[in-house]
C-alpha cells in the first residue's frame, strides 16, 4: 500500500516569512496529492490540491509542487499569517482511498 | 447547508461496551469514509462505501463495522469497545466526479 512521509512535524515561523512542508510518497500509481488545514477542534479542510499531470498549482498564498520523478510534493506559503497557525496534512492517492501523512503542527510567531 | 454531522460530539465509554457514531451527510455525495486521528500517526482510514449498499475495509478496519443503508447516512460500530479505540473520528464523503473529501466536525472517542 501507499506510504506518505511527512516533514518536518513542527515548524515556527515569523510573521510575514514563507513556510515549507514536504511529503514523500510511495506508490507510483498516485495520481491525486490533496493538503488540508486543521485547526484545533475542528475537522481538516482541504486548502489545495494537485494531480499528478500537473507540476505546480497555486491559489494566493499558497502553493504546491509536485515531482512524479521523485515521488515528493510540497507545501509553500508566503507572507504567513497568525491566521495560517494550524496542523496540515498533506496526503497521496487514487480512486476512492487516501492515505494522509503524519502532519506539520505550523506556528506563526507574531 | 449543514455538510457533513457527526454525533456524539464527545463520548467516554467502558470497555466492552457497544458503541454506535453517527454520520450524516446531505450533499448527496455517493463515497463515505470513517478516519481515525491519533497524534503522531495522521489520520488513518477504518471503512469507506463508494456508493449506498456497498462498503469496503481501510487500512485499520478490526474492531469496527459499518452499514450504508442510504446515501446520507454511514454509521461506525464498535462491538466491544477496547481502551486501543480510544482516539478522534471523523467522517468524510466525496463526490463522484471529485477526488476532495469533506470532512465532519469529529468525534473524540474515550474508551476506559
Amino acid at each position: 500500500g501507499e506510504n506518505v512521509e511527512q516533514h518536518p512535524s513542527t515548524l515556527s515561523v515569523q510573521e510575514g516569512d514563507s513556510a515549507v512542508i514536504k511529503c514523500t510518497y510511495s506508490d507510483s500509481a498516485s495520481n491525486y496529492f490533496p493538503w488540508y488545514k486543521q485547526e484545533l477542534g475542528k475537522g481538516p479542510q482541504l486548502i489545495i490540491d494537485i494531480r499528478s499531470n500537473v507540476g505546480e498549482k497555486k491559489d494566493q498564498r499558497i502553493a504546491v509542487t509536485l515531482n512524479k520523478t521523485a515521488k515528493h510534493f510540497s507545501l509553500h506559503i508566503t507572507e504567513t499569517q497568525p491566521e495560517d497557525s494550524a496542523v496540515y496534512f498533506c496526503a497521496a492517492g487514487y480512486g476512492e482511498k487516501l492515505t494522509f501523512g503524519t502532519g506539520t503542527r505550523l506556528t506563526i510567531i507574531p | 447547508i449543514a455538510g457533513i454531522t457527526q454525533a456524539p460530539t464527545s463520548q467516554i465509554l467502558a470497555a466492552g461496551r457497544r458503541m454506535t457514531l453517527r454520520c450524516t451527510q446531505d450533499m448527496r455525495h455517493n463515497a463515505m469514509y470513517w478516519y481515525r486521528q491519533d497524534l503522531g500517526l495522521g489520520l488513518r482510514l477504518i471503512h469507506y462505501s463508494n456508493t449506498a449498499g456497498t462498503t469496503g475495509k481501510g487500512e485499520v478496519p478490526d474492531g469496527y463495522s459499518v452499514s450504508r443503508a442510504n446515501t446520507d447516512d454511514f454509521p461506525l460500530t464498535l462491538a466491544s469497545a477496547v481502551p486501543s479505540q480510544t482516539s478522534v473520528y471523523f467522517c468524510a464523503s466525496r463526490t463522484g466526479w471529485s477526488y476532495e473529501q469533506y470532512f465532519g466536525p469529529g468525534t473524540r472517542l474515550t474508551v476506559t
